[in-house]
C-alpha cells in the first residue's frame, strides 16, 4: 500500500525552528516529486513547497521562502521540511503529499502533523 | 500567480440531490485542474485530475468538466458519505494554488 506518514510537529516559540519528516512506503520514492501542504485551523489548503524526485529542484511559496527548506533522503525514503524563524501564522497542520508522476497534483496524502507556534 | 475562485463557499443539499461546484482560474490553465474531498479531521483525498479524469476507486457519481478558466465538479446523486469540503487545485505550474473550498452540508 502506498503511504506517507508525517512526524516532527509540536509546540515551538516564535523565532524557533522545527524539522518535519515524512516516511514513505509502497512506492519507488526517488521517482516521485513530493510536496508539503499546510492548513491552518478552520482554513483552506495552502501549498508550501515541492521537491523533485532527485532532490535537485525545489520550489517554495512566497510566505515561507528563505525560512523553510525542503529536502529528501532517497536512501531512507524520507522527505523533510526544515522550518526556521517560525511565526504565529505558520501554525497549521502540515501534510506531506506524493505528487503524481510528471504532474504537480497530489495523489497520496499523509494524515498530517500539527505545528503550533506560540509563546 | 494563478488565483482560483471557488463557488459557492457553502452549499446545503439533501441526499439524492445533484450538486455542482464551480472553480474559476484567473488565467487559462488548460485542463490542469484537480479536485479533492476533505472530511473533518482527515487529509484531503484526490477525486479528479486533468479536469475530468476520475481517480481510481472514486465513485462514478463524481465527475469533472471544463477547460481554460472555468471548471465544475458534479456529484450526480449526493450520498451521506459525500458531506465534506471540496477543493479545486490548479497545477499548471509548480505553485499548485488551491481554491478556498466549498463545504457541502446537509440541508
Amino acid at each position: 500500500e502506498v503511504q506517507v506518514l508525517e512526524s516532527g510537529g509540536g509546540l515551538v516559540q516564535p523565532g524557533g525552528s522545527l524539522r518535519l519528516s515524512c516516511a514513505a512506503s509502497g512506492f519507488t520514492f526517488s521517482t516521485y516529486g513530493m510536496s508539503w501542504v499546510r492548513q491552518a485551523a478552520g482554513k483552506g489548503l495552502e501549498w508550501v513547497s515541492t521537491i523533485s524526485g532527485s532532490g535537485d529542484t525545489t520550489y517554495y511559496a512566497d510566505s515561507v521562502e528563505g525560512r523553510f527548506t525542503i529536502s529528501r533522503d532517497n536512501s531512507k525514503k524520507t522527505l523533510y521540511l526544515q522550518m526556521n524563524s517560525l511565526r504565529a501564522e505558520d501554525t497549521a497542520i502540515y501534510y506531506c503529499a506524493k505528487r503524481a508522476f510528471g504532474y504537480y497534483y497530489m495523489d497520496v496524502w499523509g494524515k498530517g502533523t500539527t505545528v503550533t507556534v506560540s509563546s | 500567480d494563478v488565483q482560483m475562485t471557488q463557488s459557492p463557499s457553502t452549499l446545503s443539499a439533501s441526499v439524492g440531490d445533484r450538486v455542482t461546484i464551480t472553480c474559476r482560474a484567473s488565467q487559462s490553465i488548460s485542463i490542469w485542474l484537480a479536485w479533492y474531498q476533505q472530511k473533518p479531521g482527515k487529509a484531503p483525498k484526490l477525486l479528479i485530475y486533468k479536469a475530468s479524469s476520475l481517480e481510481s476507486g472514486v465513485p462514478s457519481r463524481f465527475s469533472g468538466s471544463g477547460s481554460g478558466t472555468e471548471f465544475t465538479l458534479t456529484i450526480s446523486s449526493l450520498q451521506p458519505d459525500d458531506f465534506a469540503t471540496y477543493y479545486c487545485q490548479q497545477y499548471n505550474n509548480y505553485s499548485g494554488t488551491f481554491g478556498r473550498g466549498t463545504e457541502v452540508e446537509i440541508k
